[in-house]
């Protein structure tokens, strides 16, 4: 089935760095990605949405210019968070849409970042 | 008003119990509906689509109301395994536009 490759799993870095997600579908391609974020004991939240070659979609409340989503070829999405706090820390998670084949959204394992 | 929305629970049941879980969803234009299960803040994975007719996959039922905006999940004969986090999600539209997710239900199977 299709497979998106997300990385990495975990993070830990100083407050006011930035750090880049990557996520890569293996085997298809993917012109829509998806960008969720999860706190603890709450669902995931839907952060913005790219498609391959334009401007992400941005969710009401999540700033653009703190999380940058590129998606600029049908195999890779990455979403950096800039000048990262602690408020910060979550679990990151994205999902393609697949189009073809086995049809259907797959999702990435999961970015843990810490914030320290 | 939220776009899905799940009682949280947590639901504790002894091994071998029924379970009902219910979900409503605030945007008349979705077009797919689906529960996922999430362990341990990993990614979800999913357990089924939802369709109009009801859909079983073995001890699990699902069901879908356009009406009124309802879906459900029915686990018989729960094990242990089945102890997770069950997520509703619908879609914002037509096929390929993005998931959203409800809150969760948890329910913990004991011995």
């Amino acid at each position: 089935g299709a497979v998106v490759s997300q990385h990495p799993s975990r993070v830990i870095c100083k407050s006011g760095t930035s750090v880049k997600i990557e996520c890569r579908s293996l085997d298809f391609q993917a012109t829509t990605m998806f960008w969720y974020r999860q706190f603890p004991k709450q669902s995931l939240m839907l952060m913005a949405t790219s498609n391959e070659g334009s401007k992400a979609t941005y969710e009401q409340g999540v700033e653009k210019d703190k999380f940058l989503i590129n998606h600029a070829s049908l195999t890779l999405s990455t979403l950096t968070v800039t000048s990262a706090h602690p408020e910060d820390s979550s679990f990151y998670i994205c999902s393609a849409w697949v189009a073809t084949g086995s049809y259907g959204y797959t999702f990435g394992s999961g970015t843990r970042l810490t914030v320290v | 008003r939220k776009e899905v929305e799940q009682d949280p629970g947590p639901f504790n049941v002894p091994e071998g119990a029924t379970v009902a879980f219910n979900c409503t969803y605030s945007n008349s234009a979705s077009q797919s509906f689906f529960w996922y299960r999430q362990d341990c803040r990993k990614e979800p994975k999913l357990l089924m689509s939802v369709y109009s007719s009801g859909n079983e996959d073995g001890r699990f039922t699902a069901q879908l109301n356009r009406a009124s905006q309802y879906i459900s999940l029915l686990i018989r004969d729960s094990k242990l395994s089945d102890s997770a986090t069950y997520l509703c999600v619908v879609n914002r539209g037509q096929a390929g536009t993005a998931l959203i997710f409800g809150k969760g239900t948890t329910l913990s199977v004991s011995s």
